[in-house]
């Protein structure tokens, strides 16, 4: 079946300009997750979603980021006047409920800031 | 906050050899996850521990639970190439929704 799928797979884009990565999650799955993995690193926690609930926001680096899911479904990660330190490949995944230890990540958006 | 460290950072290894990687932790988790990321892909899930002690083989990979819940190690036999990849370590605190933290991982290199 479908997996989480992401888009762009790849983004270039000027210092100061904003962008927005998508996230499509596996049908059904009612929390999706926002992970930025930077080059030699981990995976830095972003943003949670589930259900109906207000979201987890804790891990956003700073206020120029914020995310959305539409209908329960859909996600787009916003970043506003990127700066160059927000280059890293950006992941999200979903799991079929919020206690589900198994997430299922898409294969990323690489972002680049020049 | 909690950490993860992995060691080693990267490791090349000839073709056939068994590997072994660990994550110590300076806080106590409840559930030790083992991923692995190919180049170009999210990361999948290998291995889930549930319980201090606890030895789980799947295929080739085998990991252990920590006695002391801040630690776990991953083993793979007999090495392929496929085998290649980043291989992370990670640990959630308790049931329900808990934030999952993700170690720095393990740059596996295979040597046909």
């Amino acid at each position: 079946g479908a997996g989480v799928s992401q888009s762009p797979s790849n983004k270039v884009t000027e210092k100061g300009k904003d962008v927005e990565l998508r996230c499509d999650p596996i049908s059904g799955h009612t929390a999706l997750y926002w992970y930025r993995q930077s080059l030699g690193q981990g995976l830095e926690f972003l943003i949670y979603f589930q259900g109906n609930s207000a979201p987890d926001k804790s891990g956003l680096p700073s206020d120029r980021f914020s995310a959305e899911r539409t209908g329960g479904s859909v996600s787009t990660l916003t970043i506003q006047r990127t700066q160059q330190e927000d280059s890293a490949v950006y992941l999200c995944a979903s799991s079929l409920r919020e206690s589900s230890y198994e997430q299922y990540f898409g294969p990323g958006t690489r972002l680049t800031v020049t | 906050g909690q950490q993860l460290n992995q060691s080693p950072q990267s490791m090349f290894i000839q073709e056939g050899e068994d590997v072994s990687m660990n994550c110590t932790s300076s806080s106590i988790f409840n559930t030790w996850l083992w991923y692995k990321q190919d180049p170009g892909e999210g990361p999948v899930l290998l291995i889930a521990l549930y319980k201090a002690g606890e030895l789980t083989s799947n295929g080739r990979l085998t990991a252990q639970f920590g006695i002391t819940r801040k630690d776990s190690f991953l083993n793979i036999s007999a090495s392929i190439p496929s085998d290649v990849g980043i291989y992370f370590c990670a640990g959630q605190l308790s049931g329900g929704y808990q934030k999952v933290t993700f170690g720095t991982g393990t740059k596996l290199q295979v040597i046909p």
